[in-house]
């Protein structure tokens, strides 16, 4: 079984400049996170979507947007990049969400974004 | 095995020995733990899970221990190899299925 693929592996852009990351989950998978991990801290929750709805999004500013598909693939957008939006955005999928009851999720490679 | 600052925390350790891996969280009414390993260059991996109704939870090598009487996680792993070597994150869930995560311990296993 396929796991959660991300694309593209790395991505260079300049300040202000616009960046799309790709996310594809696992199979029956139905909600995908989206994390933010600058060097030297841990995961920053970013935003959540489940059949195609933004579910709940972290403490980051508007120019961090997404969408999901119906397919259940995601894109996270960066509008605006600044240079401390260079990090490993990683991506996570898991089965959804049954009466509010958690699943564990499985992460993706993540994407290198270096902003200069 | 909370960071300070920039510089994780690292737990050295023998080649065999036992490791454990502690993770204090913030949130009382958290009721889903995960923890996580992350190798250099990769996502993280799932190692285990364990809901608030357990004390303990034991995997292949691994134990969770949990304790909300003082809000403390720990990860036991047994015989431990030069492939465990990695960050290990302790993640709850904080609401609404979203997981707030630790900021990681470095395990170093030495042959």
């Amino acid at each position: 079984e396929a796991g959660v693929t991300q694309s593209p592996t790395h991505l260079i852009k300049t300040r202000g400049q616009q960046a799309t990351l790709r996310c594809s989950p696992i199979s029956g998978h139905t909600s995908v996170y989206w994390y933010q991990q600058a060097l030297g801290l841990g995961l920053q929750f970013l935003l959540w979507y489940d059949e195609g709805e933004e579910r709940n999004r972290g403490n980051f500013p508007p120019r961090f947007s997404g969408r999901q598909f119906p397919n259940y693939s995601s894109e996270l957008n960066v509008n605006a990049l600044e240079l401390e939006d260079s990090a490993l955005y990683l991506c996570a999928s898991s089965p959804g969400t049954s009466g509010g009851y958690s699943y564990e999720q499985y992460f993706g490679p993540g994407t290198r974004l270096t902003v200069t | 095995g909370e960071s300070v600052g920039l510089h994780l925390p690292t737990l050295s350790v023998q080649e065999g020995d036992n490791s454990i891996i502690n993770c204090a969280y913030s949130n009382s009414a958290s009721d889903y733990f995960i923890w996580y390993k992350q190798e250099s260059g990769k996502g993280p991996q799932f190692i285990i899970d364990i809901r608030s109704n357990m004390d303990k939870r034991q995997g292949q090598r691994v134990t969770v221990l949990l304790n909300k009487t003082v809000k403390h996680l720990s990860l036991q792993i047994a015989a431990t190899q030069p492939g465990d070597s990695a960050v290990y994150f302790c993640a709850e869930n904080s609401g609404y299925s979203t997981l707030t995560f630790g900021k990681g311990t470095m395990l170093l296993v030495s042959p």
